[in-house]
């Protein structure tokens, strides 16, 4: 299987609990922000972003939480399921050419 | 759906051999962007493009090139392939829409092993 994560922070809910991803980025001038999930054996994929003006944004059972003052995003799944599984990224992006910077990763186990 | 592909899911290469990964990616992207991607580490940034023939390097460009000639093709080249480039290859493309969307769309990876 995928090595991707093997020394990443973990983790671990009961299944039906709500799980909360915390990520510290570290340019105050990134405007922009982003969160990833990452599958065994697959590449990224988008969950949910949002810009420096809002401190709040919502999906489907998703919920990302930015506190600008402290450099702090947050990541909120309700209701975690088994398919919630996998590694989550963070992302900020300032400047041109829509450079990312990821953070480390979190892996979340979610456990019957 | 934006699709990005690479050419291979699997590689196993010698040292000094030179390597080529492809990626291609079928939404008329104007940027594409190399990652690798190893336990603890995140993504980091090894090269990206932001038009035909151009690019620009990241954050870890060292031992790599790229190559991009055509818009949806993106090529990753390790001169002279070394044990410390085992990694997971990530491609990524995306709209270049000055600020207003940064999601990247990811490819599936190349696992790399160099022996």
């Amino acid at each position: 299987g995928e090595s991707v994560g093997l020394h990443l922070p973990t983790l671990s809910v009961q299944e039906g609990d709500n799980s909360i991803i915390n990520c510290a980025y570290s340019n105050s001038a990134s405007d922009y922000f982003i969160w990833y999930k990452q599958e065994s054996g697959k590449g990224p994929q988008f969950i949910i972003d949002i810009r420096s003006n809002m401190d709040k944004r919502q999906g489907q059972r998703v919920t990302v939480l930015l506190n600008k003052t402290v450099k702090h995003l947050s990541l909120q799944i309700a209701a975690t399921q088994p398919g919630d599984s996998a590694v989550y990224f963070c992302a900020e992006a300032s400047g041109g050419y829509n450079k990312l910077i990821f953070g480390a990763g979190t892996r979340l186990a979610v456990h019957p | 759906d934006v699709k990005v592909t690479q050419s291979s899911r699997y590689l196993v290469k010698r040292t000094g051999e030179k390597v080529f990964l492809e990626c291609v990616q079928d939404m008329d992207h104007e940027n594409m962007f190399w990652y690798r991607q190893d336990p603890g580490l995140g993504l980091r940034l090894i090269y990206f493009s932001y038009d035909v023939k151009m690019k620009e390097k990241g954050d870890i460009p060292e031992g790599y090139s790229v190559s991009r000639e055509k818009k949806e093709r993106f090529s990753l080249i390790l001169e002279s392939a070394s044990t410390n480039q085992t990694s997971m290859y990530l491609c990524a493309s995306s709209l270049a829409d000055r600020g207003l969307n940064f999601e990247q769309y990811f490819g599936p990876g190349t696992r790399l092993t160099v022996t």
